[in-house]
C-alpha cells in the first residue's frame, strides 16, 4: 500500500523559478527520503531526513519534515531543464530496532521545467 | 563501482512463458531490494533479502513470483508462468545497513508479456 502521497501530481515551471513538492504519510518513520527518476532510468537517491530533523539542505535542495503533520516538502532552488524529471518520497517505517525495512514511495510528482 | 547491474535492460515474452530477471547489487550492501513499478500502482516492494537470506516477501504477487539470492553478488526474481497483467518495470535496489546513503536502484528491466 501507498504510505507517501505527493502534491502536485504534475508541476510545469519556467527556468530559474523553485519548484516545492509537498508529501505526505500515514505511519511513524525512521526516516524520509527523497528520489529523483529521469525518464526511462532508475531512481536516484537526493536526501535523506531523519524523524528529529525538521531541516535538510543539500546544494539546491532543501527538505523540510513535520512528523506532527506527518509531511515532508522538497524545495529545489533555480530550477535547470535538468532538473526535469519525476520525484518521489518514500518513508522508512519505524517497526523495528534497526536496519532496513523497505522504503515505501509514493506515486511521485513529474516536474517539467521549461527553458 | 559500476553501481547496481541488472539484466536484460528489455524482455518480450509470450504469455505461459518463463522470465527470469537478473541483479547484481553493489559490493558491501547487505541488504538487496526487487521493486515493480506501474503507472497504475507506482513503486511496490516485492521482497527484499539481508546478508542473502529473504527477511520479507509478502509483496509478492502470486505462487508464480520466486526469488533467490545465492551468493553476496547475484540475485534472480522469476515469473513462471508469465502473464500479461506483470507487464512493468523491474528494480532491483541495494543499500549498506544503516541506510544513510539510501538506497542504489539499477536500471531497470522493463518487462512486456505479449
Amino acid at each position: 500500500s501507498q504510505q507517501g502521497e505527493e502534491d502536485p501530481q504534475a508541476l510545469s515551471i519556467q527556468e530559474g523559478e523553485n519548484a516545492t513538492m509537498n508529501c505526505s504519510y500515514k505511519t511513524s518513520i525512521n526516516n524520509l527520503q527523497w528520489y529523483r527518476q529521469n525518464s526511462g532510468r532508475g531512481l536516484v537517491h537526493l536526501i535523506l531526513i531523519r524523524s528529529n530533523e525538521r531541516e535538510k539542505h543539500s546544494g539546491r535542495l532543501r527538505v523540510t519534515l513535520d512528523t506532527s503533520k506527518k509531511s515532508s516538502s522538497l524545495l529545489i532552488t533555480a530550477s535547470r531543464a535538468a532538473d526535469t524529471a519525476s520525484y518521489f518520497c518514500a518513508t522508512d517505517g519505524d517497526y523495528s530496532g534497526g536496519g532496513a525495512d523497505g522504503l515505501t514511495f509514493g506515486k511521485g510528482t513529474h516536474l517539467i521545467i521549461q527553458p | 563501482d559500476a553501481g547496481v547491474i541488472q539484466s536484460p535492460r528489455h524482455e518480450v515474452t509470450e504469455m505461459g512463458q518463463e522470465v527470469t530477471l537478473r541483479c547484481k547489487p553493489i559490493s558491501g550492501h547487505d541488504y538487496l531490494f526487487w521493486y515493480r513499478q506501474t503507472m497504475m500502482r507506482g513503486l511496490e516492494l516485492l521482497i527484499y533479502f539481508n546478508n542473502n537470506v529473504p527477511i520479507d516477501d509478502s509483496g509478492m504477487p502470486e505462487d508464480r513470483f520466486s526469488a533467490k539470492m545465492p551468493n553476496a553478488s547475484f540475485s534472480t526474481l522469476k515469473i513462471q508462468p508469465s502473464e500479461p497483467r506483470d507487464s512493468a518495470v523491474y528494480f532491483c535496489a541495494s543499500s549498506m545497513t544503516t541506510g544513510s546513503d539510501g538506497y542504489t536502484f539499477g536500471s531497470g528491466t522493463r518487462l512486456t508479456v505479449v
